[in-house]
């Protein structure tokens, strides 16, 4: 498709698990983000990526969180020993470059038992 | 820190109506500032923007306007549609720009156009 694709759309998984979360960027987009939506809140910036590096990952909570971009295009938000607060929706978006104005996709609702 | 505040959080308007949501931001060295439209299971939807060495920029239905030295932007939309009611979020980029264009968004004005 033409737009930042996120998958799974919904993830509901138990306390203390490991979770996966995908982002395809628009083709041809350098610069890759992630963000977290909590309920009635706008979305708070994660980490950032232009190519496969991560080039800015302050926004990261904690070592639980880490993500990864190997080849400069799909980029994986990776969560380990989830907690309930982690429940949030994972929002992913890219740009040609750096910059330059970020799309956003539909998101990843992620809900912790 | 950094910190965008935006108001107001609730705005209930009559079709052909105008809406103004205000914003302002915290770090002076921020120097790009995008409005996005979000639905309900959606994504934020961009649909205008403007960079710090502008006063003022419009497309169509929809105006931002920035003062830089007072450090707040508006969003002005003209003739509202009941399609328009979304929850709107108003952006500023932080660290100066610098690591790309991480953004810091507020907290959204959910607009109601009633027809």
């Amino acid at each position: 498709g033409a737009g930042v694709s996120q998958t799974p759309s919904n993830k509901v998984t138990e306390k203390g698990k490991y979770v996966e979360l995908r982002c395809d960027p628009i083709s041809g987009h350098t610069a890759l983000y992630w963000y977290r939506q909590s309920l009635g809140q706008g979305p708070e910036f994660l980490i950032y990526f232009q190519g496969t590096g991560a080039a800015d990952d302050s926004g990261l909570p904690n070592d639980r969180f880490f993500a990864v971009r190997p080849e400069g295009s799909v980029s994986t938000l990776k969560i380990q020993r989830t907690e309930r607060g982690d429940s949030a929706v994972y929002l992913c978006a890219s740009s040609f470059q750096a910059y330059q104005p970020q799309h956003f996709g539909d998101g990843t609702r992620l809900s912790i038992l | 820190g950094e910190n965008v505040e935006q108001h107001p959080s609730t705005l209930s308007v009559q079709e052909g109506d105008s809406a103004v949501i205000k914003c302002t931001y915290s770090d002076s060295a921020s120097n790009y500032f995008p409005w996005y439209k979000q639905e309900l299971g959606k994504g934020p939807q961009l649909i205008i923007d403007i960079r710090s060495n502008v006063g003022e920029k419009k497309d169509q239905r929809i105006a931002v306007t920035l003062n830089k030295t007072a450090k707040h932007f508006s969003l002005h939309i003209t003739e509202t549609q009941p399609e328009d009611s979304a929850v709107y979020f108003c952006a500023a980029s932080i660290r100066g720009g610098q690591a790309g264009t991480a953004l810091i968004f507020g907290k959204g004005t959910t607009l109601s156009v009633s027809s």
